[in-house]
């Protein structure tokens, strides 16, 4: 089925430690963003591309890096994990215009010991 | 930088009843998209209803409904005929223009909808 594929669905690091969060859709998409979810504190927007080879840091940048080589994939790359960073993690997707608002992933639930 | 207010963090129901979720944006453009999205506890951000900003007419999608009042800068959902499977956060979003023609959505804090059996 089309949509935004994102992996893995739950993750357990410990501090200091790396990884990369993947997204990939098939809707050949132009916009695509990366969002932290905690509670009271709604979406955040973290990083986004309105294509490949251009990203933008959105609210909350800090500790996390991006790229977008091709259309269908924006990894999340944590440099160095802290336990801020225990969050539910977000990719969505949408035409450039997003008029038809985005499609989102499934989430991962990232814990940071 | 347009903003979306949820003033509500929590609200209740009572199964079968009727319950308005509050918005409000602050915007100064005249065309613009407005979005409600559900979350359940499975976690999956669903799109439940989207207005445009210039149909006067109020969008509808079966039980769910809004109370779009542009001048006033409100987008209200209202969920009629309550039932179990509501329970969620919803979050109303906003359609903002990123430039050269790209647009991205400005989302609120949401709001916990609880339904009492």
């Amino acid at each position: 089925n089309a949509g935004v594929t994102q992996t893995p669905k739950f993750q357990v690091l410990k501090t200091g430690q790396s990884m990369t969060l993947q997204c990939a859709q098939d809707m050949n998409h132009e916009y695509m963003s990366w969002y932290r979810q905690d509670p009271g504190m709604g979406l955040r927007l973290i990083h986004y591309s309105v294509g490949a080879g251009i990203t933008d840091q959105g609210e909350v940048p800090n500790g996390y890096n991006v790229s977008r080589s091709t259309t269908e994939d924006f990894p999340l790359r944590l440099l160095s994990a802290a336990p801020s960073q225990t969050s539910v993690y977000f990719c969505a997707s949408s035409p450039s215009t997003a008029s038809y608002g985005y499609t989102f992933g499934s989430g991962t639930r990232l814990t940071v010991v | 930088a347009q903003t979306v207010t949820q003033s509500q963090p929590e609200m209740s129901v009572q199964e079968a009843e009727t319950v308005t979720l509050s918005c409000t944006y602050d915007t100064s453009e005249s065309d613009y998209y407005l979005f409600w999205y559900k979350q359940p506890p499975s976690r999956q951000m669903i799109l439940v209803i989207r207005q445009e900003a210039y149909k006067q007419q109020n969008a509808t999608e079966n039980r769910f409904s809004v109370n779009f009042q542009k001048a006033a800068k409100s987008f209200s959902l209202k969920i009629s005929d309550s039932q179990l499977g509501d329970a969620a956060m919803y979050f109303c979003a906003y359609r903002t223009e990123l430039g050269a023609g790209s647009y991205q959505l400005t989302f609120g804090k949401g709001t916990k909808l609880s339904v009492i059996p």
